[in-house]
């Protein structure tokens, strides 16, 4: 079935530092989504990205999908301390709404 | 935009009792729904799919009689935890989809178990 593999596991940075986690797909995704998770809390949806090569801002974090769609990064610039958490990508197979959660980044800033 | 709705968000049921947890899409009509669930430190693992009226089907390993699923309409599918079990707690969240969103899925916010 689908695999969906997520890297680091972990990320220790000094707060200004930039943070990257790295979603990649064992098969061709139709669609892919990020979301945070606080320390106790929930998963909330950051964004979700459809089309081959598509790129998207939110301040200071950046998302891509990859021209073979199989292949998804979340890029933090000069992270603050708000910005600890895991963070997941999902991604939707041949059925597009059948989402397959990677195991997450979770992410500690030092400040 | 699309939003889907769940409730409730926050639930504490007593250890062999049942709980239902609902899904809405408040704006559009979901043929198809989809429940995951999210044990502590773990990743979300999708449960099962949800078809407006027909059964749902169950990822491997997930218990039918005690994760019922129901989605009468185009817009409900209830998951409902039968004689819940503390080993039940958990965070659950739902997410639509329709024939008219493209490849554009639609997560609920969740809601959290708590089975005392």
């Amino acid at each position: 079935g689908q695999q969906v593999m997520q890297i680091p596991q972990y990320q220790h940075v000094q707060e200004g530092e930039d943070f990257t986690t790295y979603c990649n797909s064992s098969t061709t995704l139709s669609n892919i989504q990020w979301y945070k998770q606080r320390p106790g809390g929930h998963p909330v949806f950051l964004i979700q990205l459809v089309k081959s090569g598509e790129v998207k801002k939110q301040k200071r974090l950046t998302f891509q999908f990859g021209e073979a769609k199989k292949n998804s990064s979340l890029h933090i610039t000069a992270t603050q301390t708000t910005d600890v958490g895991t963070y997941f990508c999902a991604g939707g197979g041949a059925n597009a709404g059948k989402s397959t959660f990677g195991d997450g980044t979770t992410l500690t800033v030092k400040p | 935009g699309a939003v889907v709705s769940q409730h409730p968000s926050w639930v504490i049921c007593k250890s062999g009792t049942s709980v239902k947890i609902e899904c809405r899409s408040l704006d559009f009509q979901a043929t198809t729904m989809f429940w995951y669930r999210q044990f502590p430190k773990q990743s979300l693992m999708l449960m099962a799919t949800s078809n407006e009226g027909s059964k749902a089907t169950y990822e491997q390993g997930v218990e039918k009689d005690k994760f019922l699923i129901n989605h009468a309409s185009l817009t409900l599918s209830t998951l409902t935890v039968t004689s819940a079990h503390p080993e039940d707690s958990s965070f659950y969240i739902c997410s639509a989809i329709t024939p008219y969103s493209g490849n554009t899925i639609y997560f609920g916010e969740g809601s959290w178990l708590t089975v005392v």
